[in-house]
């Protein structure tokens, strides 16, 4: 089983509307949660870390549920310049070590 | 002031060539990271370096070694190059080993790999 999953996608939504993504996590003792986003043929750059009692940064939400080992975010107001793929990543410490793992992505797109 | 950076951005190559990427951060952290994004996307993490000691070493083939001079560079070298390496790798930094929120790890802007 992967350590993180989530719907691939593609997601295509108009300008305005609000969008949101989810995934799940395998390790329950996972101990740091994220959403990176990456763009066409880039690198993947933090958009916002995911706390135990849900954050907000502007147009985006992110929730966190231990119990169901569930991370969602949720984008408002969708505008162009979101279209990207948006990674969950979850922290967790194996073989001595702390991990990032990655989902595979959910990609949106903005339509005008 | 680009702070993970990569070299090349692309790299063509023929099957059983040895190659390198370099790669250096100039962010002053203390661990940087290979990952490698395969033709699905996925991203899965190949090494960790801090303070010069491998600490991760995941079910990677022993074609690829690090090489870290120093603490702003990791490179990857590849022995016998293989259809199967043709990904995108990146490089990564981060301040820290610790899983909290604030190691947030910077990404280089990868590198293209194909192997004809």
């Amino acid at each position: 089983r992967k350590e993180v999953e989530q719907d691939p996608g593609p997601f295509n939504v108009p300008e305005g509307a609000t969008v949101a993504f989810n995934c799940t996590y395998s390790n329950s003792a996972s101990q740091s949660f994220f959403w990176y986003r990456q763009d066409c043929r880039k690198e993947p750059k933090l958009l916002m870390s995911v706390y135990s009692s849900g954050n907000e940064d502007g147009r985006f939400t992110a929730q966190l549920n231990r119990a169901s080992q569930y991370i969602s975010l949720l984008i408002r107001d969708s505008k162009l310049s979101d279209s990207a793929t948006y990674l969950c990543v979850v922290n967790s410490y194996q073989t001595g070590a702390n991990n990032l793992f990655f989902g595979t992505g959910t990609r949106l797109t903005v339509i005008p | 002031d680009t702070a993970v950076s990569q070299t090349p951005k692309y790299l063509v190559t023929q099957m059983g060539n040895d190659k390198s990427i370099k790669c250096e951060q100039n962010l002053g952290h203390d661990t940087m990271y290979w990952y490698k994004q395969d033709s699905k996307k996925f991203l899965k993490i190949m090494f960790s370096y801090n303070n010069k000691e491998l600490i991760i070493n995941e079910t990677v083939p022993n074609r690829f070694s690090p090489k870290s001079p120093d603490k702003a560079h990791l490179n990857l070298h590849i022995n016998s190059l293989e259809l199967g390496d043709s990904a995108v790798y990146f490089c990564a930094s981060s301040q820290g080993l610790a899983g909290g929120f604030e190691n947030e790890q910077f990404f280089g802007p990868g590198t293209r790999l194909t192997v004809l």
